[in-house]
């Protein structure tokens, strides 16, 4: 199974609004509608942020948001806060494959 | 308070076996999926295996199909992962997951700490 690319660093100051990029292919991003985004600082768990590509679990601030155009989805942080700094990973269904893939995963750095 | 705490980690040498348990509270188990994702030290994350809420339908990612078996008891609220045949690249930390619907078609949205799993002679 291939992962997904992400960029593998995204940097912003407090307060602006950032954007990490997933990109997929026709047998994953491009076929389902199962692209979630996780969230996870050093020597922590993953933690769900986003899922079925726009859906936010409760508990998650509203500052982040999901979007997905073709075989690519998005992940906004808005209103960037210090406590936004982490690893963020985007996985998806892979019809290909029968099972789920995760991109390399994005380090976002609040300057 | 939705709890996973994984076990049976420890240093392995290549070729041997060892199963990781996954023990499951404040929820009900058997209303969802349960995953295993692993992350390779100072490395992404990893999907392993998968499976439905009653053992109907299992996944595995080709890294390690026909190596690791998934099964779950839900009787005691338990994931287990089988894993023979150990190599170094298997090395990582493994999460359970639990999956956000009875099938596989779901997010992770509660992880474990993680077990730690070495491969090395």
């Amino acid at each position: 199974q291939s992962a997904l690319t992400q960029p593998a660093s995204v940097s912003g100051s407090p307060g602006q609004s950032i954007t990490i990029s997933c990109t997929g292919t026709s047998s994953d991003v491009g076929s389902y509608n199962l692209v979630s985004w996780y969230q996870q600082h050093p020597g922590k768990a993953p933690k769900l942020m986003i899922y079925e590509v726009t859906k936010r679990p409760s508990g998650v601030s509203n500052r982040f948001s999901g979007s997905k155009s073709g075989n690519t989805a998005s992940l906004t942080i808005s209103g960037l806060q210090a406590e936004d700094e982490a690893d963020y990973y985007c996985c998806s269904y892979a019809s290909s494959s029968a099972s789920w893939v995760f991109g390399g995963g994005t380090k976002v750095t609040v300057l | 308070e939705v709890q996973l705490v994984e076990s049976g980690g420890g240093l392995i040498q290549p070729g041997r076996s060892l199963r990781l348990s996954c023990a499951a509270s404040g929820f009900t188990f058997d209303d969802y999926a349960m995953h295993w994702v692993r992350q390779p030290p100072g490395k992404g994350l990893e999907w392993v295996s998968g499976i439905t809420w009653n053992s109907g339908t299992l996944d595995y990612a080709d890294s390690v199909k026909g190596r690791f078996t998934l099964s779950r008891d839900n009787a005691k609220n338990s994931l287990y992962l089988h894993m023979n045949s150990l190599r170094a690249e298997d090395t990582a930390l493994y999460y359970c997951a639990k999956g956000t619907s009875s099938n596989l078609y779901g997010s992770f949205d509660y992880w474990g700490q993680g077990t730690q799993v070495t491969v090395s002679s």
